[in-house]
């Protein structure tokens, strides 16, 4: 049982380049999010996914645009990468229910140049 | 939104049990107090969680006061596995029913000593 599967684990960019970081879940959830955590910092939401086919901003989106591709799939995508956003990517996953917990992924290590 | 205080650093002994302390003050009645863990740079593990009674699982128990304005976090036998930041939220319905977004601050970073 894989859970939340993020990729790629290390990327590094130069500044104006663009990317995507790709999430796939196995958990058959609803629910999935984008969160970023700076050295030091907890983790700040990016962007969620209530459902398939919704979207919507977290605490810090400038930057970010997001795609739900089908159930098991949310994309992130940086258009044009700013040295600001070299950061560790997690993404998360929710299941039916409102007491279950969230599913992290293990990260993108995202270095901009 | 209800904040939790955490402080930023703990020791304990290996073997010892670990307590963990957070302040939520300003919790509603029906919000959950949840605990994740992160070790090292892998991504955050759920812990435990709850609402207004103690909890126990396989890895830790759960003492929330009375007032449920605090509670701790247990870790009865501490090994060096255990060294890691423990974030303490509580859970705020945000997008609907059954998505619900986690606000982490900053933890407490606890390293288990031998």
């Amino acid at each position: 049982n894989a859970g939340v599967t993020q990729t790629p684990k290390f990327q590094v960019l130069k500044t104006g380049q663009s990317m995507t970081l790709q999430c796939a879940q196995d958990m058959n959830h609803n629910s999935m999010y984008w969160y970023r955590q700076d050295p030091g910092m907890g983790l700040r939401l990016i962007y969620y996914s209530a459902s398939e086919g919704t979207t919507d901003k977290g605490e810090v989106p400038n930057g970010y645009n997001v795609s739900r591709l089908n159930k098991r799939e949310f994309s992130l995508r940086l258009e044009s990468a700013a040295p600001s956003q070299t950061s560790v990517y997690f993404c998360a996953s929710l299941g039916g229910g409102v007491l279950q917990p969230q599913h992290f992924g293990d990260g993108t290590r995202l270095s901009i140049l | 939104d209800a904040k939790t205080t955490q402080p930023p650093s703990m020791d304990c002994a290996e073997g010892r049990a670990a307590n963990l302390p957070c302040n939520h003050s300003t919790i509603s009645g029906n919000e959950y107090v949840y605990w994740y863990r992160q070790i090292h740079s892998q991504g955050p593990q759920y812990i435990i969680h709850g609402l207004k009674n103690n909890e126990t699982n396989e890895m830790a128990s759960l003492i929330i006061t009375e007032d449920r304005k605090s509670s701790t976090l247990i870790l009865p036998h501490a090994t060096l596995r255990d060294t890691a930041v423990y974030y303490c939220i509580v859970r705020v319905p945000r997008g609907g029913a059954g998505s619900y977004q986690l606000t982490f601050g900053k933890g407490t970073k606890l390293s288990v000593i031998p």
